[in-house]
């Protein structure tokens, strides 16, 4: 069972959007402004999409934004397109002993 | 362009030790205050983290594998090493290495890591 609860599936039609979220505790996702969010196409190494909550690296489409409330973060796609469609893990820095937690991972499919 | 790639036995016996290094190009490992971690991946399943390591050499690790877990540096040779003892098939995913802990900027193409007599 993994930290962070994801949705284990969303689906969009093309040009919709659609929102994927991520529930932590007050530990990790509500403690720190410490969350990211990694797209992963099948037999690939995940792409960082989003860090520190809402801020993209450089060559992300702004498609892709991320927000966060209280001890749920989420990432929201719009404008969605069929290359979009792909397994998206959250991942949040937990400290403590813990350090690093990572979600279930949810499946996007574009319709 | 910072490039990392996995290495080491793709097959390992339960009870051994898995061991992997990650050697990273484009870039010095000891430049910025990078950290670097080892995180895999089951085969159909989600990401698991597995520990980091700064080039002082300080390190954290999943408290599930801790007591398992050896993560080490070589500034010298721009390297970083994964030991994992006592594996199982449980052991068996897809390890990646990366630069980073919670934003990983750059992966490894990940290596297959077999645990099977």
């Amino acid at each position: 069972q993994s930290a962070l609860t994801q949705p284990a599936s969303v689906s969009g039609s093309p040009g919709q959007s659609i929102t994927i979220s991520c529930t932590g505790t007050s530990s990790d996702v509500g403690s720190y402004n410490l969350v990211s969010w990694y797209q992963q196409h099948p037999g690939k190494a995940p792409k960082l999409m989003i860090y520190e909550v809402s801020k993209r690296p450089s060559g992300v489409s702004n498609r892709f934004s991320g927000s966060k409330s209280g001890d749920t973060a989420s990432l929201t796609i719009s404008g969605l397109q069929a290359e979009d469609e792909a397994d998206y893990y959250c991942c949040s820095y937990a400290g403590g002993t813990t350090f690093v937690v990572f979600g279930g991972g949810t499946k996007l499919t574009v319709l | 362009q910072v490039q990392l790639q996995e290495s080491g036995p793709g097959l390992v016996k339960p009870s051994q030790t898995l061991s992997l290094t990650c050697t990273v190009s484009g870039g010095s490992i000891d430049s910025g205050s990078y950290s670097w971690s080892w995180i895999r991946q089951p085969a159909g399943k989600g990401l698991e983290w597995i520990g980091r390591i700064y080039t002082s050499g300080s390190t954290n690790y999943n408290p599930s594998l801790k007591s398992r877990v050896t993560i080490s540096v070589d500034t010298s040779k721009n390297q970083f090493s994964l030991k994992l003892s006592s594996v199982t098939a449980a052991d068996t995913a897809l390890y990646y290495c990366a630069r980073g802990s919670v934003n990983c900027d750059y992966w490894g193409q990940g290596t297959l890591v077999t645990v099977s007599s």
